[in-house]
């Protein structure tokens, strides 16, 4: 595979439930992000991970859980999450120094909040 | 004020015209600006990427940036069905990657 693949494309959770989104990318890059997409908004950065370390976040909600286990791999564990948290989830990657030549990103999770 | 502002659109343009599509920006840092397009449920593709004052042309694609207007443009020449999207505007600085909301393109058969 190449390029930056998410899992699942489509997820129905409950308010209660507890879930997890996968992103892995195949580019050598060693910097991951997470951006939220909601109508009419612009594209969210909620979480990023620099050479594996998390660099920034910008004040979301502790129901959000990232985790970076290695540079190609990035999740986002989910629980008891609202309604309003249904959105289409991206992950991007980029290489270290050379983000000003813009970021790659996955086809994304479409969250719906029931 | 917005970092990155967009008109929303829609924006509707005869096939084979010229589409023409805005940005402006806030953060004067920014030092590389980039136009993604987004297919109706599909993620952000990029298309065009600008550095320096002037235009860049690749394809029927052309990005334009005035530093000091701080604004940069897409214009799409002979407009295509394909075309209809979603365009999305954003800058690099301060090591990180700043989004408009995105104008919405319809290309008129």
């Amino acid at each position: 595979e190449t390029g930056v693949t998410q899992t699942p494309r489509h997820l129905v959770m409950g308010m209660t439930n507890k879930k997890s989104l996968k992103c892995e990318q195949h580019l050598g890059h060693n910097a991951m992000y997470w951006y939220k997409q909601s109508a009419k908004k612009p594209l969210e950065l909620m979480f990023v991970y620099s050479l594996e370390e998390r660099v920034e976040n910008n004040s979301v909600p502790s129901r959000f859980s990232p985790e970076c286990p290695n540079s190609s791999h990035l999740f986002l564990h989910l629980h008891t999450l609202q309604p309003e948290d249904s959105a289409l989830y991206l992950c991007a990657s980029s290489q270290v120094g050379t983000g000003a030549y813009g970021y790659t990103f996955g086809s994304g999770t479409r969250l719906t909040v029931v | 004020q917005k970092e990155v502002e967009q008109n929303s659109g829609p924006l509707s343009v005869p096939e084979g015209a010229i589409a023409s599509l805005n940005c402006t920006y806030s953060d004067r840092g920014s030092q590389s600006f980039f136009w993604y397009r987004q297919y109706s449920g599909k993620s952000p593709e990029l298309i065009m990427s600008i550095y320096s004052n002037g235009d860049k042309e690749d394809g029927r694609f052309t990005a334009q940036l005035n530093k000091a207007s701080q604004y940069v443009s897409l214009l799409i020449r002979d407009s295509q069905p394909s075309d209809s999207a979603t365009y999305l505007c954003s800058g690099f600085g301060n090591e990180k990657l700043t989004f408009g909301t995105g104008t919405r393109l319809t290309i008129i058969p």
